[in-house]
């Protein structure tokens, strides 16, 4: 069981904007940065964001993480159909000592 | 360019031991810790931990600690994680990721992934 608390779906037409969020507590959103990871269906995952607002190299600007203090979110502008994929945040939670994944959010490009 | 392979796909029964590898290239491999990360079919991501090659020092989430092990071979750049007694539940596919960052004092951060290993265990 997950600390961090995503919604199981999400989903939007091409170019339309889908945010999905992550909802965790002081010892690891509220004080540690955020990653985002892309796994597309069959695949390892991709690391999207880390350090709760950058992208790695090669990653499309049209990600985007933000933070709001135990909660972290994820926006995909101009939604493609290569994006549907399963999403998930994670970060380092300081009480527990783990590095912890969030519960996973299907994308669906309608 | 960073890479991470993984050995083959497994089917084991339970109670039987089983090692499966990580062979890293592209980097200094004694620089980063690489982890392991479990996936049960249709589920989430759990970490389980991950080691540090140049010296071996290991840290475990505490819900495998016990029932893995890791280690390094910095002569091939190759990590391991292996099983004593496997159980059905341990049916997985079962990640190596390196971190993004060198050192050994930083938070885990999962960044370059191998392609992910397989364990099948049914009587």
């Amino acid at each position: 069981q997950s600390v961090l608390t995503q919604p199981p779906s999400a989903s939007g037409t091409p170019g339309q904007r889908v945010t999905i969020s992550c909802s965790g507590s002081t010892s690891n959103i509220g004080s540690n940065p955020v990653n985002w990871y892309q796994q597309l269906p069959a695949t390892a995952p991709k690391l999207l964001i880390f350090s709760t607002t950058q992208r790695p190299s090669g990653v499309p600007a049209r990600f985007s993480g933000s933070r709001s203090g135990t909660s972290a979110s994820l926006a995909i502008s101009g939604l493609q159909s290569e994006d549907e994929a399963d999403y998930y945040c994670a970060a380092w939670d300081a009480s527990l000592n783990v590095y912890v994944f969030g519960t996973g959010t299907k994308v669906t490009v309608l | 360019e960073v890479q991470l392979v993984q050995s083959g796909a497994e089917v084991k029964k339970p109670g039987e031991s089983l090692k499966i590898s990580c062979k890293a290239s592209g980097y200094s491999f004694t620089n980063y810790w690489v982890g392991w990360v479990r996936q049960v079919p249709g589920k989430g991501l759990e970490w389980m931990g991950s080691v540090y090659p140049r010296d071996s020092d290991t840290r475990y989430s505490p819900s495998f600690q016990g029932q893995v092990t890791f280690s390094a071979d910095k002569s091939i750049n190759t990590v391991y994680l292996q099983w004593s007694s496997l159980k059905a539940s341990d049916t997985a596919t079962y990640f190596c990721a390196r971190d993004f960052y060198d050192g050994r004092l930083l938070p885990a951060l999962p960044a370059h992934w191998g392609q992910g290993t397989l364990v099948t265990v049914s009587s």
